[in-house]
């Protein structure tokens, strides 16, 4: 049973450019997160995603958005990136209340 | 303003001792208090967790202490290993107004040292 798959592993863009990182839930598992972790802090909470619908988002800008599929899995997607906006992005999948299961996450550079 | 304090920053410990990690909160909305573990290069995992019911749970080498008066929750980690340096979050939530999400404290890093 795969765990949550995150996809690419390491990304470099420059400043301006648009980015897209992909999840697959774990099997099973139907509510999508995303966290931002930067480099020696917490991760901090992005949007939730169930039945397709952003559910609950942190305070993030609208440059921050996504996307939930019929199949669970989920896109982030950023735009007009900015330097602040490098760190590892971190996918993770639930099913109603239960455990919390995280992706390895995506490390984005914004040079 | 974050929500959850986290002390230590950083943690050395010789193997076989105890290390022990404190965390702090303000919103006493929260009911549901993981710790997680992170290796480099991955993702957090659930170590272990407590709601605000009981002041103490084992799994193992792990325990959590839970003080609701005082707002702090603490992970103690009996005879350390090395292979138990890692990064450890505290974390918090409230399960019972909707499931919130997880708020993180800054982290925790854990070197074992032989």
């Amino acid at each position: 049973d795969a765990g949550v798959t995150q996809s690419p592993t390491h990304l470099i863009k420059t400043r301006g450019q648009q980015v897209t990182l992909r999840c697959s839930p774990k099997s099973g598992h139907d509510t999508v997160s995303w966290y931002q972790q930067a480099l020696g802090q917490g991760p901090q909470f992005i949007f939730q995603y169930y039945e397709e619908e952003e559910r609950q988002r942190g305070n993030f800008p609208d440059r921050f958005s996504g996307h939930q599929y019929p199949n669970y899995s989920s896109e982030l997607n950023v735009n007009a990136l900015l330097l602040g906006d490098s760190a590892l992005y971190l996918c993770a999948s639930m099913r109603g209340n239960e455990k919390l299961f995280f992706g390895s996450g995506t490390q984005l550079s914004v040079l | 303003q974050q929500q959850v304090k986290q002390s230590p920053q950083s943690l050395i410990v010789q193997k076989g001792g105890i290390s022990i990690i404190n965390c702090a909160y303000e919103n006493t909305a929260f009911d549901y208090f993981p710790w997680y573990q992170q290796f480099p290069g991955k993702g957090p995992a659930l170590l272990i967790a407590i709601r605000p019911d009981v002041s103490e749970k084992k799994e193992g080498r792990f325990t959590i202490s839970f003080n609701k008066s005082a707002k702090q929750f603490s992970l103690h980690i009996m005879d350390s290993q090395p292979g138990d340096s890692a990064t450890y979050f505290c974390a918090a939530l409230t399960l019972n107004s909707g499931n919130t999400p997880l708020v993180f404290g800054k982290g925790t890093r854990l070197s074992v040292i032989a």
